[in-house]
């Protein structure tokens, strides 16, 4: 167990429609990572917040936003989904904002379908 | 377009046997090198963080190294066991960069 939760395990939706992932990093942890696993390609960044700041952004689509509020939990929200966007999701929690000598530690993940 | 190569993608070994596979990076604003190891429905694990050229981590039976001059990194696995069968990744740090570029991934096999 790493210590990082995500909700939900798994979540099924129609093409349109707008979900919240949510993620909750280990205790201590300031920063949080969004990433998009699909089947076809690798772990893909999406996005990074440190203690409730945008920190780097990374290939995350113009429907797609996130936050992470004053208890440090996030949530990544996908708005006018497509098939495309069925993926698993993951969030992983680093106690910095640099990963230089730190590791970062994943969540087991949500998988979205979009049908 | 920085891109971090994994070779080979799949590897099937005979339990007992030791192998190796690679991590290939871009050497220039080489800043860490991380290793991760991702078993089936589970989450990826942490495995080393190295920085520095000539870096060798070991933990176990698995071990790392790193040549930061020519861009690559070696992982290790001294007779291999049903358990190691996952998927390892490794991801590259830039300098002043938050972001950690993931590699593809090796896929190693365990035979009994």
């Amino acid at each position: 167990d790493s210590g990082v939760t995500q909700t939900p395990k798994h979540l099924i939706t129609a093409t349109g429609q707008r979900v919240t992932l949510r993620c909750s990093p280990r205790s201590g942890d300031l920063s949080v990572y969004w990433y998009q696993q699909s089947l076809d390609q690798g772990l893909q960044f999406l996005i990074q917040y440190y203690n409730g700041e945008e920190r780097a952004k990374g290939n995350i689509l113009e429907r797609f936003s996130a936050q992470q509020f004053p208890d440090l939990h996030s949530e990544l929200n996908l708005s006018s989904l497509e098939l495309g966007d069925s993926a698993l999701y993951f969030c992983a929690s680093s106690v910095s904002g640099t990963l230089a000598g730190n590791t970062i530690y994943f969540g087991e993940g949500s998988w979205l379908t979009v049908v | 377009i920085l891109n971090v190569e994994q070779s080979p993608q799949s590897l099937h070994v005979q339990e007992g046997d030791s192998t190796n596979f690679t991590c290939s990076f871009p050497s220039s604003n080489f800043y860490a090198l991380h290793w991760y190891r991702w078993e089936t429905a589970k989450s990826p694990e942490a495995l080393f963080v190295m920085t520095l050229n000539g870096d060798e981590k070991k933990k176990g039976r698995i071990s790392a190294t790193l040549n930061t001059k020519e861009g690559y990194s070696y992982l290790y696995i001294k007779g291999s066991q049903p358990e190691d069968s996952a998927t390892y990744l490794c991801a590259m740090l830039m300098d002043s960069n938050y972001q950690l570029i993931w590699g593809a991934g090796t896929k190693l096999i365990i035979k009994p």
